[in-house]
């Protein structure tokens, strides 16, 4: 079975913060995708991955970054916690020609405060 | 862009009667469809796809969806709800070529009442 974990299930945070989440998957999926998801908008993707060192911006990507230093892990940066950033974010890897199947870790219940 | 859209918030429908979550679509070119599923408290579990071929697409836990080109649909369809199907459920649409990026609606609430 693929297994996508990541770093917390709740982590709260000052507003200005620095947060770092982290993603890391067991399958050696080529693609990882970040997303955060709200009530009523569904899932909004911030950014994706399709190989280390690459990244692609999706359709929310203001106000984070990301790092793909090593093909299993994919890390999400807010590099300065705002209140609006206040959400569930998931995780989610995929296998490079295996279309649509995204594998999606816990999620992390993020609060800046 | 492609998108899909998911027009009810909420379904409710008692257990044993025929749920059905609809989908809608928006896409130039060949529709890629995906239906998930997020049950309290955990991530997305993918439930089947439409590619090509059959329009009558078989998945996980008794689901199926119909795609339907002429009213740009992929409704989820179970015979027979279950409590246990309580959850959220999202359709999804490929967006691009050459990609696994997806577009996901906003999702559909099912509560199946005992």
């Amino acid at each position: 079975d693929v297994k996508v974990t990541q770093s917390s299930r709740y982590l709260v945070k000052r507003t200005g913060e620095k947060v770092f989440l982290e993603c890391v998957q067991d399958m050696d999926h080529e693609n990882m995708f970040w997303y955060r998801q709200d009530p009523g908008l569904g899932l909004r993707l911030i950014y994706f991955s399709y190989d280390v060192k690459m990244k692609e911006k999706g359709d929310i990507p203001e106000g984070y970054s990301v790092s793909r230093e090593k093909k299993e892990r994919f890390s999400l940066i807010l590099e300065s916690a705002s209140t609006n950033q206040t959400s569930m974010y998931l995780c989610a890897s995929s296998l490079r020609g295996v279309l649509g199947e995204q594998y999606f870790g816990p999620g992390t219940r993020l609060t800046v405060t | 862009a492609q998108s899909v859209a998911q027009p009810e918030d909420q379904v409710n429908v008692a257990e044993g009667n025929p749920l059905t979550v609809k989908c809608t679509y928006s896409v130039s070119g060949n529709p890629y469809l995906f239906w998930y599923v997020q049950y309290p408290n955990r991530g997305l579990q993918f439930l089947l796809k439409y590619i090509t071929g059959d329009n009558l697409v078989k998945g996980s836990y008794g689901f199926e969806a119909e795609f339907n080109k002429s009213q740009t649909s992929f409704h989820l369809k179970k015979p027979s709800a279950l409590v246990s199907d309580s959850a959220l459920y999202f359709c999804a649409v490929r967006e691009g070529e050459g990609n696994n990026r997806l577009a996901f609606g906003k999702g559909n609430q099912v509560v199946v009442i005992p």
